[in-house]
């Protein structure tokens, strides 16, 4: 069963619209999410995290939203540029008892148009 | 450049054989994960060391091992390979909890 879900396995946005990614999970357990942006050929990057305490978390253009009721997650990117075109890992992690590898989403990629 | 140094990058081994991946993590990080990356999957979280010790198990195979070395270098041993274990083979370190997961660049294994 899946624990982390992104729906959305890819979309395409205007460059200088909003980018919305979204992501699912079930596992009450996790207290700690993570989104990461991979290009081809490369390893993950971390992109901006939130812990289970925080609603909100903003780094530039980007902001990750939680709904710890609906247990549901999204990142926000403002402005879309060219260079944000790649495949986005939502992450998330129980760090309890300091076992924390992560549970990745399957990815979704997105499109910036110019 | 991560810091995290995976080799090799890429690997072409037949059915039934044995390989090691290597990873060596930033400097200063303790913690060691391995993850898998199959076709049209997320990643897959393998295992944890934590200086040196095995710290959690997540979906690894039997056939699969680990170990991460007094200087915290870590390798992932993959035997008796079958077509379905080709796959992205990512290391990622971290120093602690209070500090972001860095992932190394992979390791492209195809087994024939």
């Amino acid at each position: 069963d899946q624990q982390v879900k992104q729906n959305s396995p890819s979309l395409s946005v205007q460059e200088g619209r909003i980018s919305i990614l979204n992501c699912d999970y079930t596992n009450s357990m996790f207290d700690y999410f993570l989104w990461y942006k991979k290009y081809p050929a490369e390893g993950p990057t971390f992109l901006i995290s939130i812990s289970s305490i925080k609603d909100k978390n903003e780094d530039g253009r980007f902001t990750v939203f939680l709904n710890k009721s609906a247990k549901h997650l999204s990142l926000h990117i403002v402005p879309s540029q060219p260079g944000d075109s790649a495949v986005y890992f939502c992450a998330a992690s129980d760090s309890g008892g300091g076992a924390d590898g992560l549970t990745f989403g399957k990815g979704t990629h997105l499109i910036i148009q110019p | 450049d991560s810091g995290v140094t995976q080799t090799p990058k890429h690997l072409i081994t037949a059915t039934g054989q044995r390989v090691t991946l290597r990873c060596s993590p930033r400097s200063g990080d303790l913690s060691v994960y391995w993850y898998q990356q199959s076709l049209d999957q997320g990643l897959q979280f393998l295992i944890q060391y934590y200086n040196g010790e095995e710290r959690a198990k997540g979906n690894i195979l039997e056939r699969f091992s680990a170990q991460q070395f007094p200087d915290l270098h870590s390798e992932l041993n993959l035997s008796s390979l079958e077509l379905g274990d080709s796959a992205l083979y990512f290391c990622a370190s971290r120093r602690d909890t209070h500090y972001g997961y860095t992932f190394g660049s992979g390791t492209r294994l195809t087994v024939v």
